[in-house]
């Protein structure tokens, strides 16, 4: 069965820089999630997109933006950088009409040097 | 905004023994899933259970919603029940709120 992709898997890039995060949810799901994952923490909710509209916001910084594309595949977009975005960033998915359980992607494990 | 608390924090388990995980919330929810953390960060669907009672082999998990917590059961552990168990809940929305987790390891 297809499961949620993210790409890319690993990602280092150095303070200040932007980085972009990409998921494509499981097929016919409408609605996808990211999460971020400091070490030895549990996953952080940050924002939720539901056929295409954001549907509910987290604990995103103002220096993230996300969008849900006609595709329905989600970038998270982020700015500036600093050391302490340095985490696992999950996006999951869920298909409204199956109650939203939701399926998780590998994640992007983002380094910030 | 609503607390999840999981208990316990820790778990070291000999190879065949059998355990259970708490997971208590502080208001009513309508989504509840049990996650299971691998070593290396996969995050896996165990259970969707915002009540009643679910199993799958070895695992099975009960959800009490009006008495707000859910149960996970491990029976017969095996080292690759090792890494952490995530309780996660929504409330009205899309927003979801994990516990901080149980860290469990199965000894050989």
């Amino acid at each position: 069965a297809a499961g949620v992709i993210q790409s890319p898997r690993h990602l280092i890039k150095e303070k200040r820089e932007t980085a972009t995060l990409k998921c494509y949810p499981i097929p016919r799901h409408d609605t996808v999630y990211w999460y971020q994952q400091g070490p030895g923490q549990d996953p952080q909710f940050l924002i939720s997109f539901y056929e295409k509209m954001q549907s509910d916001k987290g604990s995103i910084p103002d220096r993230f933006s996300a969008q849900q594309f006609s595709d329905y595949h989600s970038e998270l977009n982020m700015s500036s950088l600093e050391l302490g975005d340095s985490a696992l960033y999950f996006c999951a998915s869920s298909f409204s009409r199956r109650a939203y359980e939701q399926y998780f992607g590998p994640g992007t494990r983002l380094t910030v040097t | 905004g609503i607390q999840v608390e999981q208990s316990p924090p820790d778990l070291i388990l000999q190879e065949g023994a059998n355990s259970t995980l708490r997971c208590n919330f502080s208001d009513s929810v309508n989504n509840l899933q049990w996650f299971h953390q691998n070593p290396w960060g996969q995050l896996i669907n165990l259970f969707y259970i915002p009540s009643g009672t679910k199993q799958n082999g070895r695992l099975s998990a009960t959800t009490v919603a009006t008495e707000r917590y859910s149960l996970l059961y491990i029976s017969s552990s095996q080292t690759t029940d090792s890494g952490v168990y995530f309780c996660a809940v929504m409330r009205g929305g899309f927003k979801t709120i994990f516990g901080a987790g149980t860290r469990l390891f199965v000894k050989a």
